[in-house]
């Protein structure tokens, strides 16, 4: 079936530093990607998405490109802050899936240091 | 708008016990699901629904029972409440390619 792997936490960063989440996937055909970020004592929050081969999604300065020859979709920022510390998911809706019916992988915990 | 709301925020049951966890949205999405987190293994889909009247399993339905009467309102029951069932429970509601995520329960189990 489908699945999603996430590089295992936790990664810690001081700030200003670069960071990557590795994310890859198996599936059938070309799902959806996302990513999700959990603040602390919080519910899930999308972060960004793209849903064909080549797109970018980005958001607050996050960025992430659907990769279909490596089946990655890397989460990236440039130079995070002390307020990205989170928790962060990759997922995939499934191709002719419900909206309802996303695979998550285990999710990255970043702590960020000033 | 109130967005996704669940109640309660925490609970303790008795193993055996049961009760019901209250999830409600107000902006008209036909979607909603049910999650259950736990270290270590991420989100995994209990139940969802596609529209008032229709619900489906989702990976690990055991022991849990939804219904979904209006739009508004996806409660999830558990049965006969089990340790194994300690965690974190996340209700979410769709529109197109996003899913918004109440705030969860914490739900322990002795």
């Amino acid at each position: 079936g489908d699945s999603v792997t996430q590089m295992e936490g936790p990664v810690t960063l001081s700030e200003e530093a670069f960071l990557t989440i590795n994310c890859t996937y198996t599936a059938t055909g070309y799902p959806s990607l996302f990513w999700y970020v959990q603040y602390p004592g919080e519910g899930l929050q999308l972060l960004l998405k793209a849903t064909k081969a080549d797109d970018k999604g980005s958001n607050k300065g996050f960025e992430a490109t659907y990769r279909k020859e490596t089946t990655s979709f890397h989460l990236e920022k440039g130079s995070v802050q002390v307020s990205d510390s989170a928790v962060y998911f990759c997922a995939l809706r499934p191709l002719g899936g419900s909206q309802g019916n996303l695979i998550f992988g285990k999710g990255t915990k970043l702590s960020v240091k000033p | 708008n109130a967005g996704v709301t669940q109640t309660p925020k925490f609970q303790v049951l008795k193993t055996g016990q049961s009760m019901t966890l209250q999830c409600a949205q107000d902006m008209n999405h036909e979607y909603m699901s049910w999650y259950r987190q736990d270290p270590g293994m991420g989100l995994r889909l209990i139940h969802y629904s596609v529209g008032a009247g229709i619900t489906d399993q989702g990976e690990v339905p055991n022991g849990y029972n939804v219904s979904r009467s209006t739009t508004e309102d996806f409660p999830l029951r558990l049965l006969s409440a089990a340790p194994s069932q300690t965690s974190v429970y996340f209700c979410a509601s769709s529109k197109g390619d996003r899913q918004y995520f109440g705030p969860g329960t914490r739900l322990t189990v002795t």
